[in-house]
């Protein structure tokens, strides 16, 4: 069975574009939850989707927002970037929503978006 | 405030030898607690998940430990392995009023030298 993937793997935009990055669950997988990485703040929660709804936001400004398609792939956008949102952005696939106690959450291998 | 810390931040140790990280939450209430290995360029895979009534649980060579009751945890790595240098990301899981949270520590990177 496939992996997560995310495309692309990398991507330098410059302050105030915009950008999307797409991810595909693992086949069968209903939610996908994206995570900002950080070397000072570690992995941060965005936002989670399930059945092409979101279910569970973080402390993330507007600029960040997603959606998830019906085949459960879903799409990230930064808009109007900042240099502080220079980051790896990993996707996360489960077979049930997260708030299941013993979900397990599979990554894939994350965009590196550098921002000049 | 919820917070996962761990120690040390990073550590070089040589091949064939053990060793210990650990993970210091406060976070509540605890619904899990997770350990993610995450090589360089890829995502974080799933090592051990341990809930409030587990003490220890073995991966192979990874064995975690949990006292809920000090909020400790901790991974031991036993005769370590090149391939075991890595970032090892604790992660606890807190689950109140119909909503969840992951709180992420911010690793410990790990390197084996031959």
């Amino acid at each position: 069975k496939a992996g997560v993937t995310q495309t692309p793997r990398y991507l330098i935009k410059t302050r105030g574009q915009q950008v999307t990055l797409s991810c595909s669950p693992i086949s069968g997988h209903r939610s996908v939850s994206w995570y900002q990485q950080t070397p000072g703040q570690g992995l941060q929660f965005l936002f989670e989707y399930f059945s092409e709804t979101q279910r569970n936001k973080g402390n993330f400004p507007g600029r960040f927002s997603g959606r998830q398609f019906s085949n459960s792939r879903s799409e990230m956008n930064v808009s109007t970037l900042e240099l502080g949102d220079s980051a790896l952005y990993l996707c996360a696939s489960s077979l049930e929503l997260a708030r299941e106690r013993n979900n397990e959450q599979f990554f894939g291998p994350g965009t590196r978006l550098t921002v000049l | 405030k919820n917070q996962v810390e761990q120690s040390p931040q990073s550590l070089i140790i040589l091949e064939g030898k053990n060793c210990t990280l650990q993970c210091n939450y406060t976070v509540s209430p605890f619904s899990n607690l997770r350990w993610y290995k995450q090589d360089t360029g890829r995502g974080p895979v799933s090592l051990t998940i341990m809930t409030f009534s587990e003490n220890t649980k073995s991966n192979g060579r990874y064995t975690a430990t949990l006292d809920a009751d000090t909020k400790q945890s901790s991974l031991h790595i036993t005769a370590s392995q090149l391939s075991d240098s890595a970032s090892y990301i604790c992660v606890v899981r807190t689950f109140n009023s119909g909503t969840y949270k992951y709180i992420f520590g911010t690793g410990t990177r790990l390197k084996v030298l031959a």
